[in-house]
């Protein structure tokens, strides 16, 4: 069965700070990948998409990259954090039909 | 894809159906309609998703309407840890499947 892991579960970083959260997909080959953010009080927002090796799509503006080096792994990272970085990031991935799949989450505070 | 319009909240007792709807009255033919929710401080989970019928799985089920403006999703047998916020998604089936999440609606099982 395919398993989708996130870590660490809790960071605390001071502001400018570099960050990395990496997810890993087991089970599975070439699925898509995704990064969403939830900001405290607000709904889920997708930071990033990827659907292969290599293939990064952004859908906002902001301080924070990805990449995925590997076909089952995606990482987030920024060089710089800032206090509006904190949230909780969620990755997903999907096997291309309907269902997508969320891992358990990285809750993220900047102070 | 189409915007989709949810109540913020609503409560239902334990062991009543729980009925959420859903109105999206700019969907277009070949727009899916899906719902997931989330637990607090967990990733969202994929419940169900519909076309056109109405649709049954071991979680819920799909109404959706003739004219497929609206939908209700139904959990049958509501209990305690079905409190959670359930999102109406509407979307194409192509493309990176990206998940638009809105406010949803915050569902509480009363005892």
């Amino acid at each position: 069965s395919q398993t989708i892991h996130q870590w660490p579960a809790t960071l605390v970083q001071p502001v400018g700070s570099p960050l990395s959260l990496e997810c890993t997909v087991e089970g599975t080959s070439n699925p898509n990948l995704y990064w969403y953010r939830q900001a405290a009080g607000r709904g889920l927002q997708l930071l990033f998409y990827s659907v292969g090796i290599g293939q990064i799509s952004s859908e906002v503006p902001q301080n924070l990259s990805a990449s995925r080096p590997q076909d089952r792994q995606f990482i987030l990272s920024s060089k710089k954090l800032l206090l509006s970085d904190s949230g909780f990031y969620l990755c997903a991935w999907t096997p291309g039909f309907h269902e997508q799949f969320f891992g358990p989450g990285t809750r993220l505070t900047v102070l | 894809d189409a915007k989709t319009t949810q109540p913020p909240s609503m409560d239902c007792a334990e062991g009543r159906a729980a009925n959420l709807p859903c109105n999206h009255s700019t969907i277009s033919g070949n727009e899916y309609v899906y719902w997931y929710r989330q637990i607090h401080s967990q990733g969202p989970q994929y419940i169900i998703h519909g076309l056109k019928n109405n649709e049954t799985n071991e979680m819920a089920s799909l109404i959706i309407t003739e004219d497929r403006k609206s939908s209700t999703l139904i959990l049958p047998h509501a209990t305690l840890r079905d409190t959670a916020v359930y999102y109406c998604i509407v979307r194409l089936l192509q493309g990176a499947q990206k998940l638009v999440f809105g406010q949803g609606t915050r569902l509480t099982i009363n005892p």
